[in-house]
């Protein structure tokens, strides 16, 4: 079945540090890759998505890259702020699953001023 | 924008008791999502729902049950709340058509069974 692997956390990081958080995936076919935020005592949103291999989405400073090769889509950002503490969310949509979300264990990042 | 409100933020109830869980969604979405949310678990889907009056099993739909009487309306119930089944549980919507795997969610319901 389809399957995504989080680094675990929590992540903890200076103000503008630079932010890596690892997901890799296993799907048949070629799914939709999402990276989606949790604000605290908020749901979920959705952060960026790439659709097909080599699609790099990007919001609010984060970007993150879709390779087939490696079945990676690690999220990025250069500089991080106090304000991007959230937990993250890794997740992928395929058709042999009727595009239902599957979700990765979720990286939580503390961001220190 | 579409707004998924989930009417209780907080719940304690005691093992055994009957559980209802509501939400609601604005955007005449077709689609509707219930997950239960533990750390280092992420979010595992207990049931959905395509259409009104329509449901489907999720992965982990043991000890719930759900109606969805209206299209605006998904409500997910404990018939006899067991204290393993203290969680955060979080609704979502999406379009039914075009299919883009983009979820929106309501900000979610936190409940204690003691």
């Amino acid at each position: 079945g389809n399957s995504v692997t989080q680094m675990e956390g929590p992540v903890t990081l200076s103000e503008e540090a630079f932010l890596t958080i690892n997901c890799t995936y296993t799907a048949t076919g070629y799914p939709s890759l999402f990276w989606y935020v949790q604000y605290p005592g908020e749901g979920l949103q959705l952060l960026l998505k790439a659709t097909k291999a080599d699609d790099k989405g990007s919001n609010k400073g984060f970007e993150a890259t879709y390779r087939k090769e490696t079945t990676s889509f690690h999220l990025e950002k250069g500089s991080v702020q106090v304000s991007d503490s959230a937990v993250y969310f890794c997740a992928l949509s395929a058709y042999n699953a009727g595009n239902m979300l599957t979700f990765g264990g979720g990286t939580r990042l503390m961001v220190k001023p | 924008d579409v707004k998924v409100t989930q009417s209780s933020r907080y719940l304690v109830k005691r093992t055994g008791e009957k559980v209802f869980l509501e939400c609601v969604q604005d955007m005449d979405h077709e689609n509707m999502f219930w997950y239960r949310q533990d750390p280092g678990l992420g979010l595992r889907l207990i049931y959905f729902s395509y259409d009104v009056k329509m449901k489907e099993k999720g992965d982990i739909p043991e000890g719930y049950s759900v109606s969805r009487e209206k299209k605006e309306r998904f409500s997910l119930i404990l018939e006899s709340a067991s204290t393993n089944q203290t969680s955060m549980y979080l609704c979502a919507s999406s379009p039914g058509t075009p299919n883009t795997g983009e979820l929106f969610f309501g900000e979610g319901s936190r409940l204690t069974v003691l």
